[in-house]
């Protein structure tokens, strides 16, 4: 299974900022995926990071607010922008494994963003 | 939209007590994952069912597919304390694109 670091691994930001996180793999990936978790509760998709074209984002998020970049098969960044507290949640990124023929997903540490 | 209910959303329970968390939903999946989560941790895969109707076991936990690949099931025999934590179902739906789709989670306790 590929081995996954994000940075930071936590943030304390003030309203109106913006934070960019990086998300490092051990090993070439064709998918690389955003995630935003609630503490204790489930993840949402945040967008789908493709490399070498734009992020395919999931209904309720846009590229503005989450900018998403993937310059090649081992790493990508998330940006939150203009932060609000609202935006306060874990961020976590994931990757499909290129050796599984089933879209098996492996996940970072994962973010921890509050937004003051 | 593919849909995931989970449930029960959470649970607390004794050591040595058993217990099933559910996972359905009225649209085919070709595979389904479990996850466990632990506080300050990403999400670690525990298993992956594909066939329906298959049973994975993972030592005290048991895993089963439904037979029409739309439900699951995670079972723990006899927890324990380590097994606490988030239990997360996520289901790769049909449009072939990597993307999974979750499952509310399900929060263990075991106390000792």
């Amino acid at each position: 299974s590929a081995v996954i670091s994000q940075k930071p691994s936590r943030d304390i930001c003030q309203r109106g900022t913006s934070l960019t996180i990086q998300c490092q793999v051990d090993s070439q990936v064709t998918m690389m995926f955003w995630y935003r978790q609630q503490p204790g509760q489930s993840l949402t998709l945040i967008a789908t990071a493709n490399q070498g074209s734009e992020a395919t984002y999931e209904s309720g998020f846009v590229i503005d607010k989450f900018p998403i970049s993937r310059p090649n098969l081992t790493f990508s960044t998330l940006t939150v922008s203009n932060l609000s507290p609202e935006d306060s949640s874990i961020y976590l990124c994931s990757v499909e494994d290129a050796g599984v023929t089933l879209s098996t997903q492996y996940f970072g540490p994962g973010t921890r963003l509050t937004v003051l | 939209t593919q849909l995931l209910e989970q449930s029960p959303q959470f649970l607390s329970i004794q050591e040595g007590e058993n217990l099933t968390v559910y996972c359905n939903s009225s649209s085919v999946f070709s595979s389904l994952q479990w996850y466990r989560q632990e506080p300050g941790e990403g999400p670690v895969l525990l298993v992956t069912v594909v066939t329906g109707g298959e049973v994975k076991k993972l030592k005290s936990l048991t895993f089963q597919f439904g037979d029409a690949r739309k439900d699951s099931s995670l079972h723990i025999t006899a927890a324990q304390p380590g097994d606490t934590g988030l239990y997360l179902c996520a289901g790769e739906g049909s449009s072939n694109t990597g993307k999974l789709i979750f499952g509310q989670g399900t929060t263990l306790q075991v106390k000792p």
